[in-house]
């Protein structure tokens, strides 16, 4: 099983600043990683799908990159709505697994 | 718009069963895999189980396989799981979501979730 690990747990900032988050997989998966946000009470949404590609509708503020198996999400100026829980996704081997998520709050 | 609705949801005994169901609309559903994805309360996301766009190949968590069934209606636009010999543990809430093509890929579309307690 492919293991998704994020860092950090929890990142404080305020909004304008620039967040960077981070999923690492314990193997290779290639490109095959995705992002979510979830706000609290709501479904997630797709940001980021194999590894940088922004999802329908999704602000260009939001970006993805890859360096062999590390992945970063970049919030380039946060907005007041950005501040969620963030999970990254692999789909590159069976089973699909998750990240733990990050949190993302208000400083 | 693309839309998934679950229903089905409600509170079961350890050991009973219990069928969730998901209406999808705005979509060809049949040209898509859909998924389960179960969120346990205060926890993270957890992959469940996948079913291809014509329904041949299915794929199931460890946790729940033997247990749960997903099947698809592609005439009525539905998905299901069934869920068998329910433990605590299953207790989260439920989400169908959609894939971005007709086997494995990102999850582009989520239904608002149906919550299962097992108590």
């Amino acid at each position: 099983e492919i293991v998704l690990t994020q860092s950090p747990a929890t990142l404080s900032l305020s909004p304008g600043e620039r967040a960077t988050l981070s999923c690492r997989a314990s193997q290779s998966i290639n490109y095959y990683l995705a992002w979510y946000q979830q706000k609290s009470g709501q479904a997630p949404r797709l940001l980021i799908y194999d590894a940088s590609n922004r999802a329908s509708g999704i602000p260009a503020r939001f970006s993805g990159s890859r360096s062999g198996t590390d992945f970063t999400l970049t919030i380039s100026s946060l907005e007041p709505e950005d501040f969620a829980v963030y999970y990254c996704q692999q789909r590159s081997r069976w089973p699909v697994s998750f990240g733990g998520g990050t949190k993302v709050e208000i400083k | 718009q693309e839309q998934l609705v679950e229903s089905g949801g409600g509170v079961v005994q350890p050991g009973r069963s219990l069928r969730l169901s998901c209406a999808a609309s705005g979509f060809t559903f049949s040209g898509y895999a859909m998924h389960w994805v179960r969120q346990a309360p205060g926890k993270g996301l957890e992959w469940v189980s996948t079913m291809w766009y014509d329904g041949r190949d299915k794929y199931y968590a460890e946790s729940v396989k033997g247990r749960f069934t997903i099947s698809r209606d592609n005439s009525k636009n539905m998905l299901y799981l069934q869920m068998d010999t329910l433990r605590s543990e299953d207790t989260a809430v439920y989400y169908c979501a959609k894939s971005r093509q007709e086997t494995l890929d990102a999850f582009d579309i989520w239904g608002q979730g149906t919550m299962v307690i097992v108590s």
